[in-house]
């Protein structure tokens, strides 16, 4: 059975940093591309970043710079790193395979001072 | 990057009844390698989403076979044969044929 359990997520000051975890179980993330998608309060679902088995990552226009995806297949986990953050990054964070045949059951990031 | 439109928006449906909803591209989502990796998502409330349907009509494990997706080019639907109760939530497209991957805005649905 493939799990994701995302954490990392929590307060975090305008301009802080948080790196996101999500160990997989049941598959190995290296094998797969895997992104993470994030949902603010209310609203739709936005893919802000990919990571393809070959290692090429990609990031939407609004964390390029900011945020980093990457993966350790040691731990078989999937990482974000989030830095520069504000107020518009406050989502839920989900971790997804590849076009999203799995999820995680999230985990929020709230940014606010 | 690729608009996703879907409409209704809302949809107050009854029991038992068929529902429908659309997902319309700003461009052809048709990839280089001839599939049209258009897929949709049901999202209860409180839940994380879920795939029903991958690259445009093929069910996913686990899915009632009451939920069908159809269509090609740049116009694609989700069916709903008969809906039941525990259908309640929004319900996205999203394509992959493109990056940025992006989503419709979603179609609420709910119980008349």
């Amino acid at each position: 059975e493939v799990q994701l359990v995302e954490t990392g997520g929590g307060l975090i000051q305008p301009g802080g940093s948080l790196r996101l975890s999500c160990p997989a179980s049941g598959f190995t993330v290296s094998y797969n591309y895997m992104g993470w998608v994030r949902q603010a309060p209310g609203k739709g679902l936005e893919w802000v970043s990919l990571i393809h088995s070959g290692g090429t990552t990609f990031y939407a226009d609004s964390v390029k710079g900011r945020f980093t995806i990457s993966r350790d297949n040691s731990k078989n986990t999937l990482y974000l790193q989030m830095n520069s953050l504000r107020a518009e990054d406050t989502a839920v964070y989900y971790c997804a395979v590849e076009d999203g045949v799995y999820w995680g059951q999230g985990t929020l990031v709230t940014v606010s001072s | 990057d690729v608009v996703m439109t879907q409409s209704p928006l809302s949809l107050p449906v009854t029991l038992g009844q068929p529902a429908s909803f659309s997902c319309k591209s700003s461009q052809s989502l048709v990839s280089s390698d001839g599939t049209t990796p258009v897929h949709w998502f049901q999202q209860r409330p409180g839940q994380s989403p879920r795939r029903l349907i991958y690259r445009v009509s093929n069910r996913d494990s686990g899915v009632p076979d009451r939920f069908s997706g159809s269509g090609s080019g740049n116009d694609f639907t989700l069916e709903i044969s008969r809906v039941e109760a525990e259908d309640v939530g929004v319900y996205y497209c999203l394509q992959t044929t493109y990056w940025p991957w992006t989503f419709g805005p979603g179609t609420k649905v709910e119980i008349k």
